[in-house]
């Protein structure tokens, strides 16, 4: 059964301390790994996608890699702005269920001033 | 571009009591997808469209569920008989091809 772990649950970082968020998965045949960004009252907003292992992607203090069991999205110098619930999700390549992005519960991500 | 429009923004209804949500996909997204997230949790596939018909409905509990894309664009999921584990938020999202979703804001329903 494909699965979708992410740790921690939550995590409190002053600003300016760089941290990173894990997501470890098991998928039959990965064909993409996402990362949303979801601020509460709201849809999750698309990040990155990533394809295969050792793909790093890269946006404003954000960086996503992934590798064949785990993906860390890295927060260099956080903002309190950057304060929101990241999630993770996989698609995998098997055929009724294809486009189908299954989530894990996200990590509640608090940057203080 | 417009987003994915989602209406109501909020619904509370009393157990046993039927509700439906609506969503309009951007233009020209042939695929619809209804998630259900629970307070805490990811969101969980419901339903997903391909135009107007249905690929995966697996995990839409077919008793109380419905959902409908008619024409192949907007589309309206229903409940009925709602329950209290029906709580949630409802998110539609809409995609060109197979990657890169688009969200809407959801619904947020209270069964009370």
């Amino acid at each position: 059964e494909d699965q979708v772990t992410q740790s921690p649950e939550a995590l409190r970082l002053q600003e300016g301390e760089s941290s990173s968020l894990n997501c470890s998965y098991t998928v039959s045949g990965l064909r993409g790994l996402f990362w949303y960004r979801q601020d509460p009252g709201k849809g999750p907003e698309f990040l990155f996608t990533l394809y295969s292992a050792g793909e790093e992607k890269e946006k404003e203090r954000l960086k996503a890699t992934l590798t064949k069991k785990e993906s860390f999205l890295h927060i260099t110098a956080p903002k309190p702005e950057d304060s929101a619930t990241y999630l993770c999700a996989v698609q995998g390549n098997y055929g009724g269920s294809q486009g189908n992005l299954i989530f894990g519960k996200g990590t509640k991500l608090s940057v203080k001033p | 571009e417009a987003g994915v429009a989602q209406s109501p923004r909020y619904k509370i209804i009393e157990k046993r009591q039927s509700v439906a949500f609506w969503c309009n996909p951007i233009s020209g997204h042939a695929t619809l997808y209804w998630y259900q997230q629970i307070l805490g949790q990811g969101p969980k596939l419901l339903i997903q469209f391909q135009n107007n018909g249905v690929v995966d409905d697996s995990q839409l509990p077919k008793d109380r569920f419905s959902a409908e894309r008619l024409k192949g664009v907007d589309s309206t999921l229903k409940i009925q008989p709602a329950k209290l584990e029906d709580s949630a938020v409802y998110l539609c999202a809409s995609s060109l091809v197979s990657y890169g979703y688009t969200f809407g804001s959801g619904t947020r329903l209270t069964v009370v």
